[in-house]
Parts: structure tokens; sequence; C-alpha cells
């Protein structure tokens, strides 16, 4: 059975307004969870890595305050993107490190209109 | 940092023959690993298989297996008998130690399989 849930699969929003993504930890809990984002046919970037009960911590070039992370349990990580414009639709998966592997979610496809 | 690269971009093969997928990385550190991710075009990553640094012997899953050359810095995966569902996005990705979640990916390679 899945070990991870991502939610939701799919998003359209218009441009300025925000959007929240759930990655949750089905099976074990998660210290740190990591979030990916995905252009067409390109490969996965490293955006945040995701430590709960602390604050995120953000790769080089991406906007902490644009892309606000929450890890406020065990279990659940939020990625929420905040006035989204047209350059923000991408492909955002989430990944959770277990013990002896990394689990994906499903990814959420946002495209802002 | 760690780099890793793919410099096949698409591949194609016949239904039940073998294909090889290349990736070469850059790092200096030890103590890491290395993993094959399929992409279908649901989007889902499926770990095909992974290697750690440590270990000589090249890891196996059934129809997949990789040749690992940890001076050359080398990652390639076989895949033998290729099958239909096959047919996806193919991803190499590096993880440091421990901190196997934060992954370096490749570029990837598209691969085809004809009937």
């Amino acid at each position: 059975g899945a070990v991870v849930s991502q939610h939701p699969s799919r998003v359209i929003c218009k441009s300025g307004t925000s959007v929240k993504i759930e990655c949750r930890s089905l099976d074990f809990q998660a210290t740190t969870m990591f979030w990916y984002r995905q252009f067409p046919k390109q490969s996965l970037m490293l955006m945040a890595t995701s430590n709960e009960g602390s604050k995120a911590t953000y790769e080089q070039g991406v906007e902490k305050d644009k892309f606000l992370i929450n890890h406020a349990s065990l279990t659940l990580s939020t990625l929420t993107v905040t006035s989204a414009h047209p350059e923000d639709s991408s492909f955002y998966i989430c990944l959770i490190k277990g013990n002896t592997e990394a689990f994906f979610g499903q990814g959420t496809r946002l495209t802002v209109v | 940092a760690q780099t890793v690269t793919q410099s096949q971009p698409e591949m194609s093969v016949q239904e039940a023959e073998t294909v090889t997928l290349s990736c070469t990385y850059d790092t200096s550190e030890n103590n890491y690993y290395l993993f094959w991710y399929k992409q279908p075009p649901s989007r889902q990553m499926i770990l095909v298989i992974r290697q750690e640094a440590y270990k000589q012997q090249n890891a196996t899953e059934n129809r997949f297996s990789v040749n690992f050359q940890k001076a050359a810095k080398s990652f390639s995966l076989k895949i033998s008998d290729s099958q239909l569902g096959d047919t996806a996005m193919y991803f190499c990705a590096f993880g440091r130690g421990t901190s196997y979640g934060k992954l370096t990916f490749g570029q990837g390679t598209i691969l085809t399989v004809h009937p």
C-alpha cells in the first residue's frame, strides 16, 4: 500500500491566489520531508527540506516567502504557494525519508491561470 | 556539490531486447547511495534499483541490473527482456550518506519500448 499520500493531485488556481499542497506519511513518523519541483520533461529540483517542529531549509534561489512550508506534525508537511503566478505552474512532489529508502508522494500538478 | 549527468535524452529498444542507460556523477563524498527511478506517464516516481557505494557487488532486481564503476563514477542501468511497461522516463539520482532523501537527479532519459 501507499506509504505517502500527497493531495491534491491536480489543482487549477487563479493568478494571485494561494494554494496548499499536503504531504502525509501514512506508515511511519517522518521528521524530515523534502519538496521537489519538476517542469515538463525536465529533472526534479529540490526546493526545500521540511523539518518537523522547526523552520524549513530552502535551496538557493527558492523564495521562502513564496513557498511556505509547515511541518507541524510527524506525519504531515504542507507546501503553500502564495500569490501564485503562471510561472509557478509546475509539478510538485514530496519525498519522505524512511529507514532504508525514500518514498515519493504521487505529486501535484499545479496550473495557474 | 554533487552533479549527476545522463547524456542520453532519449533511447528506444525493441520489446524483449536489452538496453543500457548511462549515468555519470561527480562527488567528493565516500559514503553515498545511487538510485535509478522510473517515472511513467502517471508521473509517480518508482524506485527501480539502488546501490550503496561501499558495496562492490552490482545491485540487481529481476530484469534490472547496474554496472557500478566507483572509480570512474559511472552507474549505468541495464534492462533485460524489455517490456512495453518499461516505457517511461528514467532518472539517475545521488544521495549522500544517510541523507538519501536529499537527492540530486540527472536530467533523465526517455525510454520507449517498441512492440
